[in-house]
């Protein structure tokens, strides 16, 4: 149990264009998701938390008009990055906690983006 | 705030050795949780081992276990008899149990066959 996937795995698209990843909970209901960006060999860096409902919250530095995230269901966050630029190329990787309990994270298996 | 070090950036051992990774950390808050994810080539993040601050008992998980020392903020990880596919990204990670997971830079282990 406690799956999640994201879609696409691997994306790549031209400069000045958005692109939408998706994050779902397979076999439960996410309350909050989180989004994270990691660059070629380095850590995990939090971008935004995301929470069913309402607007997601940002993590300092990171443009929210940016990176416009939505969560619309139980099951479901996008990750949508708008106008994209070569410098948003990065892995991004999602994950969500079952209820309320953040010690217990489960990750996405993370999306590839190369922006030409 | 919390912080998480780990001072190795890589590491090396070979097939069947034992290996420590170092992680420490620094948190205000008095209930707390401590992790170790690995991260192979596929990126794929999965957790190897959780520990809760105040539980005094080192978690252990098969081969590997921690090395949990609340006073000193050191949480280190021992990996026993490594094998290949022990060859990841490990980062140490932090969180008070309602705020999201802080992560270390993270150590590089490769092992040697």
């Amino acid at each position: 149990g406690a799956v999640v996937s994201q879609h696409p795995s691997r994306v790549i698209c031209k400069s000045g264009t958005s692109v939408k990843i998706e994050c779902r909970s397979l076999d439960f209901q996410a309350t909050t998701m989180f989004w994270y960006r990691q660059f070629p060999k380095k850590s995990l860096m939090l971008m935004a938390t995301s929470n069913e409902g309402s607007k997601a919250t940002y993590e300092q530095g990171v443009e929210k008009d940016k990176f416009l995230i939505n969560h619309a269901s139980l099951t479901l966050s996008t990750l949508t990055v708008t106008s994209a630029h070569p410098e948003d190329s990065s892995f991004y990787i999602c994950s969500a906690i079952v209820g309320s309990s953040y010690n217990e994270q489960f990750f996405g298996p993370g999306t590839r983006l190369t922006v030409l | 705030a919390q912080t998480v070090t780990q001072s190795q950036p890589e590491m090396s051992v070979q097939e069947a050795e034992t290996v420590t990774l170092s992680c420490t950390y620094d948190t205000s808050e008095s209930n707390y949780y401590l992790f170790w994810y690995k991260q192979p080539p596929s990126r794929q993040m999965i957790l190897v081992i959780r520990q809760e601050a105040y539980k005094q008992q080192n978690a252990t998980e098969n081969r590997f276990s921690v090395n949990f020392q609340k006073a000193a903020k050191s949480f280190s990880l021992k990996i026993s008899d490594s094998q290949l596919g022990d060859t990841a990204m490990y980062f140490c990670a932090s969180d008070s149990g309602n705020t999201p997971l802080v992560f270390g830079k993270g150590t590089r282990l490769s092992v040697i066959a």
